[in-house]
């Protein structure tokens, strides 16, 4: 069954260091998505992405943030200058349709854990 | 205002027995899905269900939905081991676009053999 993928699986920065965190979601879809579990607490919405464009961001999704997708397969999100409060779980997912009128389910990731030290 | 919140927190239950949580959600919704997800792992897609739907299946996953109560529940029966995992429930409001899901704390179901 195809999956999302995302590397690395764990990324260790240093506060103030730049990062990007990659994603190759299911090849037929065309909406993709940042989510965001910070350790003890809900899974949380950044960012959704649709014909390269963001679609909605969250509050959290400040101008630290970007995202990418640089070719036809992958999905990236960057973190500019990473601060402590970044350390989470970091998943992408992708969905094969969107808009109020589907109700496709999202596939995530396995994530990338974010360390900040 | 807070959506999805889980019911209860943790749950511990031996093989065999059934499974039931519930969410409850403060506003109008398009849709309801369950997640699951292993630890350390990525957030796998149960069941969604349509704000005009009020009951649906899914092999040993029965899950309701009542939209006058703003709640909905999840049903394991005959659990397994494997089904330990914690469990998400995640809307999509009608005022939000396709895909900003947003998550309940979670569930936390320990299978015991």
């Amino acid at each position: 069954e195809p999956e999302v993928t995302q590397t690395p699986s764990h990324q260790v920065t240093q506060m103030g260091q730049e990062v990007i965190l990659r994603c190759v979601p299911i090849s037929n879809h065309l909406y993709f998505y940042w989510y965001r579990q910070i350790l003890g607490q809900k899974v949380e919405f950044l960012v959704s992405f649709y014909n390269n464009e963001i679609s909605e961001k969250s509050e959290i999704f400040d101008d630290q943030f970007s995202v990418e997708r640089p070719d036809g397969s992958n999905f990236t999100l960057k973190i500019r200058s990473t601060k402590l409060e970044d350390s989470a779980m970091y998943f992408c997912a992708s969905s094969e349709f969107g808009g109020s009128s589907y109700n496709s389910p999202l596939h995530f990731g396995n994530g990338t854990r974010l360390t900040v030290t | 205002s807070q959506q999805g919140e889980e019911d209860p927190q943790a749950l511990s239950i031996q093989e065999g027995e059934n499974a039931t949580m519930n969410c409850s959600y403060k506003t109008s919704i398009n849709n309801l899905q369950w997640y699951r997800q292993n630890s350390g792992r990525g957030l796998v897609h149960l069941i969604l269900i349509r704000s005009n739907e009020r009951e649906k299946h899914s092999g040993r996953l029965r899950v309701t939905l009542d939209t006058s109560k703003k709640s909905s529940s999840l049903l394991i029966t005959a659990s397994r081991a494997a089904d330990t995992a914690s469990y998400f429930c995640a809307t999509v409001l009608t005022t939000d676009s396709w895909g900003k899901l947003q998550f309940g704390a979670g569930t936390q179901v320990v299978v015991t053999p």
